[in-house]
């Protein structure tokens, strides 16, 4: 299974609303995980099963979607948000991630 | 406090081996499923492979890149995860992490990480 995010990079604002979108090539229910790097340190998981907020993880991220469409929404970003964002599939091995998406300063 | 600390990255040479370990703290190692990913240096994440709990006997999967080079084993005496890397590449050359995973809502994702230990394969 494929999994394609977009955009790659953007560039956004302090208090900015973000949307980043992560389409799979067939079908996964719900198994997808979002998860946060920033450079240097290990991933960081924000939210699984497409939509349940990991405990400890700011309200300001959600997720939604199902099927073949996902979206991770960032509201009222944050310097600490600045990072890369990648989804991954956890239905069908081999477990793909998306190719990640750079949230970087505007 | 669940703690995963990776060891055993360093130099090696293309065809060779090398075993990374991962310690485990803070949770029962054999009551989880745990995970490989790598991620080749200014690239994006790879998944490895897994091993499922003990009550999945440890059965293990792994990406198609790396079958049949890349083993992943446990001691749950020692609370430790290893991956045991043979006929290496220099594709192979990646920050390597270690991964809890957490049963909920039907599926197993990724719930702690380790810090991550370097693999360079070059002559």
């Amino acid at each position: 299974i494929q999994l394609t995010q977009s955009p790659s990079s953007l560039s956004a604002s302090v208090g900015d609303r973000v949307t980043i979108t992560c389409r799979a090539s067939q079908g996964i229910s719900n198994a997808l995980a979002w998860y946060q790097q920033k450079p240097g340190k290990a991933p960081n998981l924000l939210i699984y099963a497409a939509s349940t907020l990991q405990s400890g993880v700011p309200s300001r991220f959600s997720g939604s979607g199902s099927g073949t469409d996902f979206t991770l929404t960032i509201n009222s970003l944050q310097a600490e948000d600045f990072a890369t964002y990648y989804c991954q599939q956890l239905i069908s091995y081999p477990l793909t991630f998306g190719g990640g998406t750079k949230v970087e300063i505007k | 406090e669940v703690q995963l600390v990776e060891s055993g990255g360093g130099l090696v040479q293309p065809g060779g081996s090398l075993r990374l370990s991962c310690a485990a703290s803070g949770f029962t190692l054999s009551d989880h499923y745990m995970e490989w990913v790598r991620q080749a240096p200014g690239k994006g994440l790879e998944w490895v492979g897994r091993s499922r709990d003990k009550g999945n006997s440890y059965t293990t999967q792994y990406a198609a890149s790396v079958e049949g080079r890349f083993t992943i084993s446990r001691d749950d005496s020692k609370d430790s995860l290893y991956l045991h890397m043979n006929s290496l590449r220099t594709e192979d050359t990646a920050v390597y992490y270690c991964a809890r995973d957490r049963y909920s809502a039907g599926i197993y994702y990724k719930d702690y990480w380790g810090q991550g230990t370097l693999v360079t394969v070059s002559s």
